[in-house]
């Protein structure tokens, strides 16, 4: 299942709300997409798994929703952590899948 | 605090076999719940997951890699290891290791970065 984020870099101020999106080749079952965060120099880190539950400790300006083959990631008010990689996964299908990522800049 | 840590040589010749070890502090390895996985990241090929094991041995595996992986798990030294074989500078990546609940990668080690090269 190959999975496209759009866009591939956004470029906002803290505060505001970001959308990001992520688009399967095939529908992905039962919702079995999950979104990361990536910071500089780290590991990604799980936000949210089954395409709209949070993670344990992950804040609530985090939310997914979506199904089939279009998910979206929103982040209500950016935080400066959030200026990173987000990255969207499918596991509904064997290989599990990544997205190629987005990257969201500091304007 | 569940953590995991990679450990391995950060250099393999083409041709020769990468080895990683995964090792697995503040949680159960034999958790009836999770997987135990390898997820590598390239800037060519981005995040590429590799494989998953169970604690009872069940594995499965990437396709594309799959004749050349080989996971296996200790629970009772509490690791997870990773063999690739035959490497090119095509398997030159950070490689993680990680604790897969059913798909969803909710724990991730710091990665190692391994180069193949001569």
């Amino acid at each position: 299942v190959v999975l496209t984020q759009s866009p591939g870099s956004l470029s906002l101020s803290p505060g505001e709300r970001a959308t990001l999106t992520c688009r399967a080749s095939q529908n992905v079952s039962s919702s079995y997409l999950a979104w990361y965060r990536q910071k500089p120099g780290q590991a990604p880190s799980l936000l949210i798994y089954g395409a709209s539950t949070r993670a344990t400790g992950i804040p609530d300006r985090f939310s997914g929703s979506g199904s089939g083959t279009d998910f979206t990631l929103t982040i209500s008010r950016l935080e400066p952590e959030d200026f990173a990689v987000f990255y969207c996964q499918q596991y509904g299908y064997s290989p599990y899948t990544f997205g190629q990522g987005t990257t969201l800049e500091i304007k | 605090q569940l953590q995991l840590q990679e450990s391995g040589p950060g250099l393999v010749k083409p041709s020769e076999t990468l080895s990683l070890t995964c090792s697995v502090s503040g949680g159960f390895i034999s958790s009836s719940s999770h997987y135990w996985g390898w997820i590598r990241q390239s800037p060519g090929k981005g995040l590429e997951w590799i494989g998953s094991i169970y604690y009872s041995g069940i594995t499965y595996y990437n396709p594309s890699l799959k004749s050349r992986v080989t996971i296996s798990v200790d629970t009772s030294r509490k690791q997870f290891s990773l063999r690739l074989s035959s490497v090119t500078a095509a398997d030159t990546a950070v490689y993680y290791c990680v604790r897969d609940t059913f798909g969803a990668c909710d724990h991730w080690g710091q990665g190692t970065r391994v180069s193949v090269s001569s």
